[in-house]
């Protein structure tokens, strides 16, 4: 069974600030992806990053950055110096290798305050 | 590049009444299609997935059914809704590579409400 396990509803931050997500993840398989993904007020999903269970490499791209640890099974996302254009719901997701299904966490709510 | 397409942005619809959701793919061959549907604004659920015309996989058992006519159309229908099929439907496609674990790309989404 996959679950993956965003314990922070809600992150409020004043701009500039830094905000890092939390991401837990359980899966049997050695063989599995991880995702991120941004959903703004619009609604459309956008992906920002995939990661394979046997790349360990933390990523940083512009202001985003992951830390991915299987010790912890966390796929933790930072937002450096943070906008108001950052305000969005961000998802976690978890895909096992062979399954076509992406499961997703519930999500959690930043709201960056000008 | 790839682009999908969803239609209608947004619908309301008496309980009872049937439903179609379109959803296109342009820029890719034989893509996998997905339907997924985000309650309440929180937590993204598949519904359905297709690897290839006329495959449809189901993932929730539910009043909603889906077929894939042509290579990349995805279509979502329902014969009578419920009032608990109100939601925002999205619509994702991926490389058909058949291996699983790809990314899905979504389209920008259906908000249906049922009165």
């Amino acid at each position: 069974a996959q679950k993956v396990t965003q314990a922070q509803t809600e992150i409020s931050v004043v701009e500039k600030e830094d905000v890092t997500l939390d991401c837990v993840y359980e899966t049997r398989d050695t063989t599995y992806y991880l995702f991120w993904y941004k959903q703004p007020p619009s609604g459309e999903l956008v992906f920002l990053i995939r990661r394979n269970s046997f790349d360990e490499q933390n990523e940083i791209s512009g202001r985003y950055s992951w830390n991915f640890q299987k010790s912890t099974s966390s796929f933790n996302f930072t937002i450096t110096a943070s906008q108001v254009v950052d305000s969005a719901v961000y998802f976690c997701a978890l895909s096992e290798a062979g399954d076509y299904k992406l499961s997703f966490g519930a999500g959690t709510t930043v709201t960056v305050r000008a | 590049s790839q682009t999908i397409h969803q239609w209608p942005a947004t619908l309301v619809q008496p309980v009872g009444s049937p439903l179609s959701l379109e959803c296109t793919v342009e820029g890719t061959s034989n893509p996998n299609l997905y339907w997924y549907r985000q309650a309440a604004g929180r937590g993204l659920q598949l519904l359905f997935y297709s690897v290839g015309i006329g495959q449809i996989s189901s993932e929730v058992p539910q009043n909603l059914s889906a077929s894939r006519p042509q290579d990349r159309q995805f279509i979502l229908s329902s014969k009578k809704l419920l009032l608990s099929d109100s939601g925002f439907y999205l619509c994702a496609w991926s490389e058909g590579s058949g291996s699983g674990g790809e990314t899905q790309y979504f389209g920008p989404g259906t908000r249906l409400l049922v009165l």
